[in-house]
Protein backbone atom coordinates (compact mmCIF):
# COMPACT_ATOMS: atom_id res chain seq x y z
CA UNK A 1 0.00 0.00 0.00
CA UNK A 2 1.13 3.48 -0.23
CA UNK A 3 1.54 5.33 2.71
CA UNK A 4 0.71 9.38 2.68
CA UNK A 5 1.82 11.36 5.49
CA UNK A 6 0.85 15.20 6.15
CA UNK A 7 2.52 18.14 7.49
CA UNK A 8 1.69 20.08 10.13
CA UNK A 9 -0.42 17.69 12.16
CA UNK A 10 -2.49 20.61 13.12
CA UNK A 11 -1.66 24.60 12.55
CA UNK A 12 -3.38 28.09 14.36
CA UNK A 13 -3.65 30.85 11.99
CA UNK A 14 -5.31 34.20 11.49
CA UNK A 15 -7.61 34.83 9.01
CA UNK A 16 -5.34 36.72 5.80
CA UNK A 17 -2.51 34.31 6.81
CA UNK A 18 -0.63 32.30 3.71
CA UNK A 19 -0.94 28.62 5.15
CA UNK A 20 0.86 25.95 3.26
CA UNK A 21 0.08 22.06 4.17
CA UNK A 22 2.64 19.49 2.94
CA UNK A 23 1.84 15.84 1.76
CA UNK A 24 4.06 12.75 0.97
CA UNK A 25 3.64 9.52 -0.64
CA UNK A 26 6.09 6.68 0.43
CA UNK A 27 6.81 5.96 -3.87
CA UNK A 28 6.15 8.30 -6.63
CA UNK A 29 2.40 8.77 -7.76
CA UNK A 30 3.15 11.10 -10.27
CA UNK A 31 0.91 13.71 -10.46
CA UNK A 32 -2.50 11.22 -9.32
CA UNK A 33 -2.67 13.54 -5.46
CA UNK A 34 -6.18 15.25 -4.75
CA UNK A 35 -6.71 17.24 -1.61
CA UNK A 36 -10.09 17.55 0.64
CA UNK A 37 -11.92 19.74 2.83
CA UNK A 38 -13.39 18.28 6.03
CA UNK A 39 -15.74 20.56 8.02
CA UNK A 40 -17.53 19.08 11.33
CA UNK A 41 -21.24 17.54 9.98
CA UNK A 42 -20.68 18.07 6.37
CA UNK A 43 -19.58 16.09 3.54
CA UNK A 44 -16.33 16.24 2.44
CA UNK A 45 -15.25 18.32 -0.21
CA UNK A 46 -12.86 18.16 -3.13
CA UNK A 47 -10.60 21.22 -3.64
CA UNK A 48 -8.28 19.81 -5.81
CA UNK A 49 -7.59 16.64 -8.24
CA UNK A 50 -4.32 15.92 -10.36
CA UNK A 51 -2.18 17.48 -7.93
CA UNK A 52 -2.81 21.22 -9.42
CA UNK A 53 -6.07 21.11 -10.98
CA UNK A 54 -8.82 23.33 -9.53
CA UNK A 55 -11.93 21.92 -8.72
CA UNK A 56 -15.00 23.96 -10.29
CA UNK A 57 -16.32 26.52 -7.56
CA UNK A 58 -13.31 26.00 -5.16
CA UNK A 59 -12.00 29.75 -4.56
CA UNK A 60 -8.52 30.64 -6.49
CA UNK A 61 -6.88 31.31 -2.72
CA UNK A 62 -6.25 27.43 -2.95
CA UNK A 63 -3.53 26.17 -5.15
CA UNK A 64 -2.00 22.66 -4.86
CA UNK A 65 1.42 21.46 -6.30
CA UNK A 66 4.11 19.11 -6.71
CA UNK A 67 4.56 15.96 -8.13
CA UNK A 68 6.39 12.63 -7.39
CA UNK A 69 6.28 12.07 -3.37
CA UNK A 70 5.91 15.65 -2.44
CA UNK A 71 2.75 18.15 -3.06
CA UNK A 72 1.91 21.09 -1.11
CA UNK A 73 -1.68 22.75 -0.79
CA UNK A 74 -1.69 26.66 -0.58
CA UNK A 75 -3.74 28.92 0.83
CA UNK A 76 -2.87 32.30 -0.28
CA UNK A 77 -5.11 34.03 2.08
CA UNK A 78 -7.07 32.28 4.74
CA UNK A 79 -10.88 33.29 5.08
CA UNK A 80 -13.10 32.18 7.81
CA UNK A 81 -14.75 29.30 6.30
CA UNK A 82 -11.21 28.00 5.35
CA UNK A 83 -11.21 26.34 8.98
CA UNK A 84 -11.05 22.58 9.13
CA UNK A 85 -9.15 19.71 8.46
CA UNK A 86 -7.78 18.70 4.75
CA UNK A 87 -6.69 15.65 3.68
CA UNK A 88 -4.68 14.74 0.44
CA UNK A 89 -5.44 11.69 -1.35
CA UNK A 90 -3.39 9.46 -3.94
CA UNK A 91 -5.20 8.07 -6.87
CA UNK A 92 -2.19 6.32 -8.20
CA UNK A 93 -3.49 2.95 -7.04
CA UNK A 94 -5.72 0.70 -4.84
CA UNK A 95 -6.16 0.71 -1.99
CA UNK A 96 -6.94 4.01 -2.85
CA UNK A 97 -5.19 6.43 0.65
CA UNK A 98 -5.85 9.28 2.29
CA UNK A 99 -3.52 11.15 4.80
CA UNK A 100 -3.97 11.56 8.50
CA UNK A 101 -5.09 15.13 7.78
CA UNK A 102 -4.15 19.05 8.86
CA UNK A 103 -6.46 20.52 10.98
CA UNK A 104 -6.60 24.46 10.60
CA UNK A 105 -7.90 26.40 13.42
CA UNK A 106 -7.91 29.64 14.81
CA UNK A 107 -5.37 31.91 16.46
CA UNK B 1 -26.13 18.72 -9.14
CA UNK B 2 -25.19 14.93 -8.04
CA UNK B 3 -26.15 14.83 -4.16
CA UNK B 4 -25.61 11.51 -2.05
CA UNK B 5 -27.45 10.62 1.37
CA UNK B 6 -26.39 7.28 3.99
CA UNK B 7 -28.49 5.53 5.74
CA UNK B 8 -28.77 2.51 7.92
CA UNK B 9 -28.08 1.60 11.93
CA UNK B 10 -26.42 3.79 14.21
CA UNK B 11 -25.53 1.19 16.26
CA UNK B 12 -24.90 -2.60 15.53
CA UNK B 13 -24.07 -5.20 17.53
CA UNK B 14 -20.62 -7.07 17.49
CA UNK B 15 -20.81 -10.16 15.46
CA UNK B 16 -23.20 -8.40 13.36
CA UNK B 17 -23.30 -7.41 9.57
CA UNK B 18 -23.54 -3.86 9.34
CA UNK B 19 -25.76 -3.11 6.08
CA UNK B 20 -25.40 1.34 4.27
CA UNK B 21 -27.34 2.40 1.82
CA UNK B 22 -26.23 5.53 0.19
CA UNK B 23 -29.03 6.90 -2.09
CA UNK B 24 -27.95 9.36 -5.43
CA UNK B 25 -30.15 12.17 -6.17
CA UNK B 26 -29.41 14.42 -9.22
CA UNK B 27 -28.01 11.85 -11.22
CA UNK B 28 -27.84 8.35 -12.08
CA UNK B 29 -25.73 5.26 -10.94
CA UNK B 30 -25.60 4.14 -14.31
CA UNK B 31 -22.17 5.37 -14.68
CA UNK B 32 -19.21 5.72 -12.25
CA UNK B 33 -17.39 4.14 -9.65
CA UNK B 34 -19.40 4.45 -6.42
CA UNK B 35 -17.59 3.66 -3.24
CA UNK B 36 -17.53 3.60 0.58
CA UNK B 37 -15.04 5.24 3.03
CA UNK B 38 -14.63 5.79 6.64
CA UNK B 39 -13.18 7.20 9.42
CA UNK B 40 -12.67 5.79 13.01
CA UNK B 41 -12.65 8.18 15.87
CA UNK B 42 -9.45 9.36 16.19
CA UNK B 43 -8.02 7.91 12.99
CA UNK B 44 -7.67 8.39 9.55
CA UNK B 45 -9.62 8.26 6.31
CA UNK B 46 -10.08 4.39 5.10
CA UNK B 47 -11.16 3.61 1.58
CA UNK B 48 -13.16 0.33 1.81
CA UNK B 49 -13.98 -0.66 -1.88
CA UNK B 50 -15.57 0.46 -5.55
CA UNK B 51 -18.26 -0.74 -6.90
CA UNK B 52 -19.38 0.09 -10.76
CA UNK B 53 -22.65 -0.02 -11.84
CA UNK B 54 -22.23 -3.34 -14.06
CA UNK B 55 -21.25 -4.93 -10.84
CA UNK B 56 -17.44 -4.98 -10.87
CA UNK B 57 -15.76 -4.86 -7.49
CA UNK B 58 -12.59 -3.65 -5.85
CA UNK B 59 -12.64 -4.19 -2.59
CA UNK B 60 -9.33 -3.04 0.04
CA UNK B 61 -7.62 -5.91 1.08
CA UNK B 62 -7.67 -5.22 4.76
CA UNK B 63 -11.46 -5.53 4.66
CA UNK B 64 -11.82 -7.37 1.56
CA UNK B 65 -13.18 -10.74 3.46
CA UNK B 66 -15.95 -9.27 5.42
CA UNK B 67 -17.11 -6.65 2.79
CA UNK B 68 -19.82 -6.97 0.00
CA UNK B 69 -21.35 -4.30 -2.36
CA UNK B 70 -24.03 -3.90 -4.79
CA UNK B 71 -25.86 -1.68 -6.89
CA UNK B 72 -29.45 -1.39 -7.47
CA UNK B 73 -30.01 0.70 -10.69
CA UNK B 74 -34.06 0.69 -10.18
CA UNK B 75 -34.06 2.86 -6.99
CA UNK B 76 -30.97 4.53 -7.85
CA UNK B 77 -29.07 3.37 -4.62
CA UNK B 78 -25.57 1.24 -3.92
CA UNK B 79 -25.09 -0.46 -0.69
CA UNK B 80 -22.03 -2.17 1.72
CA UNK B 81 -22.36 -4.96 3.45
CA UNK B 82 -19.41 -5.15 6.21
CA UNK B 83 -19.92 -8.91 8.39
CA UNK B 84 -18.29 -9.90 11.73
CA UNK B 85 -18.39 -6.16 13.22
CA UNK B 86 -16.46 -5.62 16.37
CA UNK B 87 -15.68 -2.44 17.98
CA UNK B 88 -12.76 -1.62 15.42
CA UNK B 89 -15.68 -0.93 13.12
CA UNK B 90 -17.23 1.76 14.79
CA UNK B 91 -16.57 4.67 12.48
CA UNK B 92 -18.43 7.39 10.47
CA UNK B 93 -18.78 5.76 7.11
CA UNK B 94 -18.88 7.86 4.08
CA UNK B 95 -20.27 7.11 0.64
CA UNK B 96 -19.15 8.74 -2.73
CA UNK B 97 -18.80 8.87 -6.15
CA UNK B 98 -15.32 7.92 -7.56
CA UNK B 99 -14.48 9.42 -10.98
CA UNK B 100 -11.70 7.97 -11.85
CA UNK B 101 -9.34 10.24 -10.10
CA UNK B 102 -10.86 11.45 -7.00
CA UNK B 103 -14.03 11.62 -4.86
CA UNK B 104 -16.62 13.99 -5.98
CA UNK B 105 -19.25 14.25 -4.28
CA UNK B 106 -19.39 12.53 -0.95
CA UNK B 107 -22.28 12.05 1.33
CA UNK B 108 -22.53 13.83 5.11
CA UNK B 109 -21.72 10.36 6.56
CA UNK B 110 -23.37 8.02 8.95
CA UNK B 111 -22.11 7.11 12.08
CA UNK B 112 -21.94 3.47 13.02
CA UNK B 113 -21.40 2.05 16.67
CA UNK B 114 -20.71 -1.16 17.60
CA UNK B 115 -21.82 -2.23 20.97
CA UNK B 116 -23.99 -4.57 22.25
Amino acid sequence: DIQMTQSPSSLSASVGDRVTITCRASQSIGSYLNWYQRKPGKAPKLLIYAASSFQSGVPSRFTGSGSGTDFTLTISSLQPEDFATYYCQQSYSTPLTFGPGTKVDIK
Amino acid sequence: QVQLQESGPGLVKPSETLSLTCTVSGGSVSSYYWTWIRQPAGKGLEWIGRIYTSGSTNYNPSLKSRVTMSVDRSTNQFSLKLSSMTAADTAVYYCARWSSYYFDPWGQGTLVTVSS
